[in-house]
């Protein structure tokens, strides 16, 4: 049972354009929604994260918006660049088993970005 | 700044072997989680630890055994591999104390194949 729901499985986009990824999830346990980047042979690395109280943050090119009656996030990359290119996990946390301070972490299937020169 | 350090990198094994995976951060963190990852699947949860002393069950537990040896080690046992076992492992940690302090820091992945 997937819990976190992500699309496009691939995405290739222009250089200069917007990449655009979207997750979906149903469990509103879930309260912490953060993007991971990773490159080939390498571990994810946190990108950017937002909460459910927030509609929109921005950092830079990178920019989530949420939509928490549709129980929605995208994830949107300005001017897209080359150096881009790597796969993106949404993820979203919630509170696990083991009392205070215990979260699970549970990520979507993954985008493999390729952003064309 | 080590961080999350993940060994072996790279193992193959023969079915029915057995090995363990060994993780260790210089975070102070209070959470560990190992997580395996396969094509087209994203990263699977296997078992986490919200703090020394305490695992809980991931997605996919079966066939693996965790231990964390004190707070800064997670290691993850395979008793009896099998090809299905076959994977890219990461290991991560996270301070623990909130969603609002969400980021979890991966180590470098150990790519396992059971043949």
């Amino acid at each position: 049972q997937q819990q976190v729901k992500q699309s496009p499985q691939s995405l290739i986009v222009q250089k200069g354009g917007i990449s655009i990824i979207n997750c979906a999830y149903e469990n509103t346990a879930f309260d912490y929604f953060p993007w991971y980047q990773q490159f080939p042979g390498k571990g994810p690395a946190l990108l950017i994260a937002i909460r459910p109280d927030v509609s929109e943050k921005k950092e830079g090119r990178f920019t989530i918006s949420f939509n928490k009656s549709a129980k929605q996030f995208s994830l949107h990359i300005m001017d897209s660049q080359p150096g881009d290119s790597a796969t993106y996990f949404c993820a979203a946390t919630r509170r696990g088993y083991s009392g205070a301070g215990s979260y699970q972490l549970t990520f979507g299937k993954g985008t493999k970005l390729s952003v064309i020169p | 700044n080590a961080g999350v350090t993940q060994t072996p990198k790279f193992q193959v094994l023969k079915t029915g072997q057995s090995m363990t995976l060994q993780c260790a951060q210089d975070m102070n963190h209070n959470s560990m989680y190992w997580y395996r990852q396969d094509p087209g699947m994203g990263l699977r949860l296997i078992y986490y630890s919200a703090s020394e002393g305490t695992t809980d069950k991931g997605e996919v537990p079966n066939g693996y055994n965790v231990s964390r040896l004190n707070k800064r080690e997670f290691s993850l046992r395979l008793e009896s591999a099998a090809p299905s076992q076959t994977s890219v492992y990461f290991c991560a940690s996270r301070p623990g104390q909130g969603p609002s302090n969400t980021e979890a820091f991966f180590g470098q992945g150990t790519r396992l194949t059971v043949v």
